[in-house]
């Protein structure tokens, strides 16, 4: 199976901007995850999808935003751009069966706010 | 509230000797399961191993092994044999609580340098 991908992989975008990543699950995966990592902060929760419903939401401003579709596939939008917003968003997809919570993870996405 | 704390932010090792991460985290749950993953300089996070909070015995993948102390709320993870290739950050995982999903909660990561 063809892991997850994220695209693009790397993005520079100016403060004020907005920009959107994509994700693509693990086929199959019904849940997508978004994390944000930065050096100082490490790896927080944005949000979490399933059947095209949000299902649990980390500490972000409104700012952040995202959407799943019916084949599973997922964006997340980010608006008015802060020099902040700087890092590698990961997208996870899990199966979303019983207990098991592991996650896949996709190569990221490496957004530069300048 | 609920925390996943890794206490060594750096650590390093010769290769072909051992190592532990620790790996210590608080929750009411009675069952649940437990995450190490491994993100390497490439910055793919990798899942090592997983490890079922209602099992007694210690999971095993290859080289990795952890100690799941259920009552003490630890969470090691043991690396033998250390090769180069394991340099990574790594990281403890745990389902967030109230968590009506599938997400996750890490902890700060342990930076782990395998030298020659």
């Amino acid at each position: 199976k063809a892991g997850v991908t994220q695209t693009p992989r790397y993005l520079i975008k100016t403060r004020g901007q907005q920009v959107t990543l994509s994700c693509s699950p693990i086929s199959g995966h019904r849940s997508v995850s978004w994390y944000q990592q930065t050096p100082g902060q490490g790896l927080q929760f944005l949000f979490e999808y399933f059947s095209e419903t949000q299902r649990n939401k980390g500490n972000f401003p409104g700012r952040f935003s995202g959407r799943q579709f019916s084949n599973s596939r997922s964006e997340m939008n980010v608006s008015t751009l802060e020099l902040g917003d700087s890092a590698l968003y990961l997208c996870a997809s899990s199966l979303a069966q019983g207990l098991s919570y592991e996650q896949y993870f996709g190569p990221g996405t490496r957004l530069t706010v300048t | 509230a609920q925390t996943v704390t890794q206490s060594q932010p750096e650590m390093s090792v010769q290769e072909a000797e051992t190592v532990t991460l620790s790996c210590t985290y608080d929750t009411s749950e009675s069952n649940y399961y437990l995450f190490w993953y491994k993100q390497p300089p490439s910055r793919q996070m990798i899942l090592v191993i997983r490890q079922e909070a209602y099992k007694q015995q210690n999971a095993t993948e290859n080289r990795f092994s952890v100690n799941f102390q259920k009552a003490a709320k630890s969470f090691s993870l043991k690396i033998s044999d250390s090769q180069l290739g394991d340099t990574a950050m790594y990281f403890c995982a745990f389902p967030l609580e109230s968590n009506s999903g599938y997400a996750l909660n890490f902890g700060k990561g342990t930076s782990l340098l395998v030298t020659p």
